[in-house]
């Protein structure tokens, strides 16, 4: 079946200091992948996605993602974080065999300390 | 600003009582889907549109119907809802190609009682 895994609930981080939030997936071939940001009674904002090419993707408000294919990992990352920041991340796939399927994680919840 | 906008944001409907969530957009995007998504899950695809041609998820309820009757609009039909039919509803649409980034509503609340 096809997955994606965002392994941690939560993400705990220092304003200032550089924050990772982890994914994976399992879907075969070589899907698109997606960031996406979801605040407080607000629907998900789009961050950045990987289609092909460089491993490295930038996207909105300094953020980057890191595609590992090998890994099969897709892990958002950003130099310094902003307690403005703080907010609710989706990773998401899309097969490029299915459509427009999109298959989102469970989510991570970002906490940024002032 | 081109958006999208869901109505009602809340919506309180009773056991069994047929509901209808309304979706409109001003990017005159090709693809509008509809998700739902319960309180700390992952959006769950229901269905999707690419332009009039209608694609039903496997798993998504006969309860759970659609309807386009243009490019803007798109509308979410719950027959017969159930207490777990509970959740935030989400719309989004995408320009049409599959590599294409989805751009979301705010979401409507729904709440069975």
């Amino acid at each position: 079946a096809q997955s994606v895994a965002q392994p941690e609930d939560q993400v705990n981080v220092a304003e200032g200091n550089p924050l990772t939030v982890k994914c994976t997936y399992s879907v075969s071939g070589n899907p698109y992948l997606f960031w996406y940001v979801q605040y407080p009674n607000r629907g998900l904002q789009f961050l950045l996605k990987y289609i092909t090419g460089d491993n490295l993707v930038k996207g909105s408000y300094g953020f980057e993602a890191e595609f590992n294919k090998s890994q099969t990992s897709f892990h958002l990352k950003k130099p310094s974080a902003l307690v403005s920041d703080s907010a609710l991340y989706f990773c998401a796939v899309r097969p490029q065999t299915g459509g427009f399927k999109t298959i989102f994680g469970a989510g991570t919840r970002l906490f940024v300390k002032a | 600003d081109a958006m999208v906008i869901q109505n009602p944001r809340y919506q309180v409907t009773q056991f069994g009582k047929p509901v209808t969530l309304s979706c409109s957009q001003t990017l005159n995007h090709n693809v509008m889907y509809w998700y739902q998504q319960k309180s700390s899950q992952a959006p769950k695809l229901l269905f999707h549109y690419y332009d009039k041609d209608f694609n039903n998820e496997a798993d998504t309820p006969d309860n759970f119907q659609s309807r386009r009757p243009n490019t803007s609009f798109c509308f979410l039909d719950i027959r017969s809802p159930g207490l777990g039919d509970a959740a935030m509803y989400l719309c989004a649409t995408s320009r049409g190609d599959s590599n294409d980034e989805q751009f979301f509503g705010p979401g409507t609340r729904l709440t069975v009682l």
